[in-house]
């Protein structure tokens, strides 16, 4: 089975801070991309940053960053210096490269509300 | 411009009645998805298929059907046996290089109400 678990439901920071908003994943397969999507009030999908699993160096873009713990099977993303703009729901993702019929699929979580204050 | 096309993006249904959305795109991606989001609520696997001709069910499939006989097109039925129809539906695609599925693509959703 492929699990993808977001137990933060809601996030607050202040303008300029840092946050972390927490995902675990469940997969028995090796070949695998994570994601963390952006999911603002328009509801249009906006990819933030994207993880190979095969990679252990974390992946960065700009001001957001992830923690990949493969043996954990923990992604999360950091967000510095947070701006009015990151306001959004954000989801976690796993896509599975490998395992006959699941291959290609695309499992996200729950969400993660985040509320940025001036 | 490349991108997905989903409509309508608002729909009526009554109930006991089918309905059918539109997914279509030119990207030449391998690989699409449908999901249903209901408010303030994950994205939740309806369908997925790899390739044409070919599709699997996702984690919440009953009520639902698909079709995939063009590679650019993947619409999605929703039948009167769906007992709580009313919510958003995103559909995604996916291509594949050397490597495997990268990252995903998104429509801009359709939103059905059951009236």
């Amino acid at each position: 089975a492929q699990t993808v678990t977001q137990s933060q439901p809601e996030m607050s920071v202040q303008e300029a801070e840092t946050v972390t908003l927490s995902c675990t994943y469940d997969t028995s397969e090796s070949d695998y991309y994570l994601f963390w999507y952006k999911q603002p009030p328009s509801r249009q999908m906006i990819l933030v940053i994207r993880q190979e699993a095969y990679k252990q160096q974390n992946a960065t873009e700009n001001r957001f960053s992830v923690n990949f713990q493969k043996a954990a099977k923990s992604f999360s993303l950091k967000i510095s210096d947070s701006q009015l703009g990151d306001a959004a729901m954000y989801f976690c993702a796993s896509l599975l490269n490998a395992g006959g019929t699941s291959y290609g699929k695309l499992t996200f979580g729950q969400g993660t509300i985040l509320t940025v204050h001036p | 411009d490349g991108g997905i096309t989903q409509s309508p993006k608002y729909l009526f249904r009554k109930e006991g009645q089918n309905v059918t959305l539109s997914c279509e795109q030119n990207l030449n991606h391998d690989a699409m998805y449908w999901y249903r989001q209901d408010p303030g609520q994950g994205l939740r696997l309806i369908y997925y298929s790899q390739i044409v001709n070919d599709f699997q069910k996702g984690d919440i499939a009953e009520g639902y059907s698909v079709s995939r006989e063009k590679k650019e097109s993947f619409p999605l039925t929703v039948t009167s046996a769906q007992k709580n129809p009313t919510a958003f539906y995103l559909c995604a695609s996916t291509p594949r290089d050397g490597q495997g599925y990268t990252e995903a693509f998104f429509g801009q959703g359709t939103r059905l109400t059951v009236v």
